[in-house]
């Protein structure tokens, strides 16, 4: 079973705060590692897929990093808005592709 | 069609029943995924296929749950003789690779079994 573990559980930031939440894995054994962002009442969207070590991606405001020796990706968003309140996940693909996903980072942004 | 496609987007019946969700991806997409969500959890693995073969079955919470996926399209998941801890949102998900694409997710079906 793959231990897909992210912290913290949940966050409250205030309007213009950066923010960032972190992504543990197995450090052994690494394929790619996926970000989704999944706001109440829709679904999951995906942020970014990262395969290298040292990968760095950037979307807006939000940006992510990658360490595969030590088994960790940090996601950042810089001056948060309220339309970022959202759970964060991340997830790897283990042994035949299943895609496993971590409990998620519940982020409330407020004015 | 434009995104992925689940059907029905809400299924309410009886303890006991039978019921059928089904999932229509992305074109070309042939990975294919089920997740769920029940009350207050994370996204739980149910079944992967990749075209219409199943690698990993390991997901289904036991043997009332069943998938397939025909001509490496169309999945349905089937739940035979629902109890009230299969009320959860199934979540549907396609992706060209299932390993270095982004998966994209269908709206799900919220499913309660009174």
């Amino acid at each position: 079973i793959l231990n897909v573990e992210q912290s913290p559980q949940s966050l409250h930031v205030q309007e213009g705060d950066s923010t960032n939440f972190t992504c543990s894995f197995p450090s052994s054994n690494f394929y790619a590692l996926h970000w989704y962002r999944w706001e109440t009442a829709k679904s999951p969207e995906a942020l970014f897929v990262m395969t290298l070590n040292g990968d760095e991606k950037k979307k807006g405001r939000i940006s992510a990093t990658l360490n595969t020796k030590e088994g960790y990706s940090y996601l950042y968003i810089k001056g948060s808005q309220p339309e970022d309140s959202a759970t964060y996940l991340c997830a790897l693909p283990g042994t035949a592709s299943k895609l496993t996903f971590g409990t998620g980072t519940r982020l409330q942004v407020t004015l | 069609g434009a995104g992925v496609s689940q059907s029905p987007s809400n299924k309410v019946t009886e303890k006991g029943k039978d019921v059928e969700l089904r999932c229509d991806p992305i074109s070309g997409h042939t990975a294919l995924y089920w997740y769920r969500q029940s009350l207050g959890q994370g996204l739980e693995f149910l079944i992967y296929f990749q075209g219409n073969s199943a690698p990993d079955k390991s997901g289904l919470p036991s043997d009332r749950f069943s998938a397939e996926r025909t001509g490496g399209s169309v999945s349905t998941l089937t739940i035979q003789r629902t109890q009230q801890e299969d009320s959860a949102v199934y979540l549907c998900a396609s992706s060209f690779d299932a390993i270095n694409e982004k998966l994209f997710f269908g709206s799900g079906t919220q499913l309660s079994v009174l």
